[in-house]
C-alpha cells in the first residue's frame, strides 16, 4: 500500500477556501486518489476521487500533481459543516480495501 | 433513500458476554464491509463480503470475532467472548461491486461498543 502523509490539523475560516494537502510519493501508476471525511460522531463519507487530471464534484475539487506524488483537496467555500477529519487514500482500480491513515482534522472558525 | 443501517447504536455489556452487531446495507449494494475505530489504531477494515461471500477477513483480530452475511440485506459481526479491549466504534459500509471500478463506500453511523 502506498504511504500517505497529511498534516495532523488545519484551521480555516467560514466562507474561505481550504486546501488540504496529501503526499503520496510511493503511489503506483494504477492507484486512484480517494478522499473521505468523517464528521463528528458519524461514519466516514466519500468526498471525491481521481487518477491524473483534476476532478470536480458538488462537494469539492481534487487537484493532482503532474508527477502524482501529491494531491490537494479543495473546499471552495468552507462552512461549519465541513469541520471533519479528512482522509487521503490511494486505491488501485477495482480494489476494495480502504486503508485509513490518521487524516487531517479540519477546524472551521465562524 | 435509506442509508446503511446499524444496530444497536450503543451497547454496554460485561466482559465475557456475547455481543452481536447488525448491519443492513443499502439496497442493491453487493459489497459489505466491517470496520473498527479506536483512538489507538484508527479506522481498520476487519472483513468484507462480495455477493454475501467473505473475501478478505485478514483484519479480524482473533477467533473471538466472526462475521456472517446470510443474505444480501443483512450482516452480523459477533464477538464471543467479549473483552474490554474490544471497546470501539464498529462501522458497517456497503458499496456496489468495486471490482473493475472504484465504487464509493457508504458508511453507517456506527455502533459504539463498551465492554466493562
Amino acid at each position: 500500500d502506498a504511504k500517505t502523509t497529511q498534516p495532523n490539523s488545519m484551521e480555516s475560516n467560514e466562507e474561505e477556501p481550504v486546501h488540504l494537502p496529501c503526499n503520496h510519493s510511493t503511489i503506483s501508476g494504477t492507484d486512484y486518489i480517494h478522499w473521505y471525511r468523517q464528521l463528528p460522531s458519524q461514519g466516514p463519507e466519500y468526498v471525491i476521487h481521481g487518477l491524473t487530471s483534476n476532478v470536480n464534484n458538488r462537494m469539492a475539487s481534487l487537484a493532482i500533481a503532474e508527477d502524482r506524488k501529491s494531491s490537494t483537496l479543495i473546499l471552495h467555500r468552507a462552512t461549519l459543516r465541513d469541520a471533519a477529519v479528512y482522509y487521503c487514500i490511494p486505491l488501485v482500480l477495482g480494489a476494495q480495501k480502504l486503508v485509513f491513515g490518521q487524516g487531517t482534522r479540519l477546524t472551521i472558525n465562524p | 433513500d435509506a442509508g446503511v443501517i446499524q444496530s444497536p447504536r450503543h451497547e454496554v455489556t460485561e466482559m465475557g458476554q456475547e455481543v452481536t452487531l447488525r448491519c443492513k446495507p443499502i439496497s442493491g449494494h453487493n459489497s459489505l464491509f466491517w470496520y473498527r475505530q479506536t483512538m489507538m489504531r484508527g479506522l481498520e477494515l476487519l472483513i468484507y463480503f462480495n455477493n454475501n461471500v467473505p473475501i478478505d477477513d485478514s483484519g479480524m483480530p482473533e477467533d473471538r470475532f466472526s462475521a456472517k452475511m446470510p443474505n444480501a440485506s443483512f450482516s452480523t459481526l459477533k464477538i464471543q467472548p467479549s473483552e474490554p479491549r474490544d471497546s470501539a466504534v464498529y462501522f458497517c459500509a456497503s458499496s456496489l461491486d468495486g471490482r473493475g471500478a472504484n465504487q464509493p463506500q457508504h458508511f453507517g453511523d456506527g455502533t459504539r461498543l463498551s465492554i466493562l
